[in-house]
């Protein structure tokens, strides 16, 4: 079966605009996670999804940032008036009910200028 | 403080040269540690998951042990296809996500 699956690959934005990153995870599970990986780091975790309900959204670091799952499968991870700080490798990730096994996608490459 | 401290950040093996990775962490309740291996320009691809110290997981060359205080991914006979980084990262009880280590950097020359 298919794993996790991202899109865009790499998105290169200009300071100042929107962007919107999409992650389908593996048909089934239910739970979702976004994290964002810097070089050099292991991945950090910003929000997390069980089914279409936003359950911890910790770790987002402003108000710029939102996700959302309307019918819990799709998400997509917003990142409104983007800054250069916001360029980093974006990773989602998702593991099925009764699982805390995390199975990660490619990543988005996001690159701010 | 960092909760996932992982050593030695870099490691450079000659083929069938084994060695042990290590992560060591601080949380208040444990519910299950994760190893990953990651590859130039690919997402982490998952390895293990240990629940309870004393417990092990092997994996063709990889073998995965945990105390209450560290785990290590032991390397036996590596081959150079085993270059990667290799990510560790703890469940906590009361958490949501995985919580990384910066992960060691592993280079196998033949």
């Amino acid at each position: 079966g298919a794993g996790v699956s991202q899109s865009p690959r790499y998105k290169v934005t200009k300071r100042g605009q929107d962007v919107a990153l999409r992650c389908d995870p593996i048909s089934g599970h239910v739970s979702l996670y976004w994290y964002r990986q810097a070089l050099g780091q292991g991945p950090e975790f910003l929000t997390y999804f069980n089914y279409e309900a936003q359950q911890d959204k910790s770790g987002l670091p402003n108000d710029r940032f939102s996700a959302e799952r309307p019918e819990g499968s799709i998400s997509t991870l917003t990142i409104q008036r983007t800054e250069q700080r916001d360029s980093a490798m974006y990773r989602c990730a998702s593991s099925s009910m009764g699982t805390d096994t995390q199975y990660f996608g490619p990543g988005t490459r996001l690159t701010v200028l | 403080e960092d909760q996932v401290t992982q050593s030695p950040e870099a490691l450079r093996l000659q083929e069938g040269e084994s060695s042990s990775l290590n992560c060591s962490y601080t949380v208040s309740g444990l519910r299950g540690l994760f190893w990953y291996r990651q590859d130039p320009g690919k997402g982490p691809e998952f390895l293990f998951t240990l629940y309870s110290a004393g417990e092990e997981k092997e994996k063709e060359r990889l073998k995965a042990t945990l105390t209450k205080k560290e785990s290590f991914l032991h390397i036996t006979a590596p081959k150079p296809e085993d270059s990667a980084t290799y990510l560790c990262a703890v469940h906590e009880q009361a958490g949501t996500a995985l919580i990384f280590g910066k992960g060691t950097t592993l280079s196998v020359s033949s």
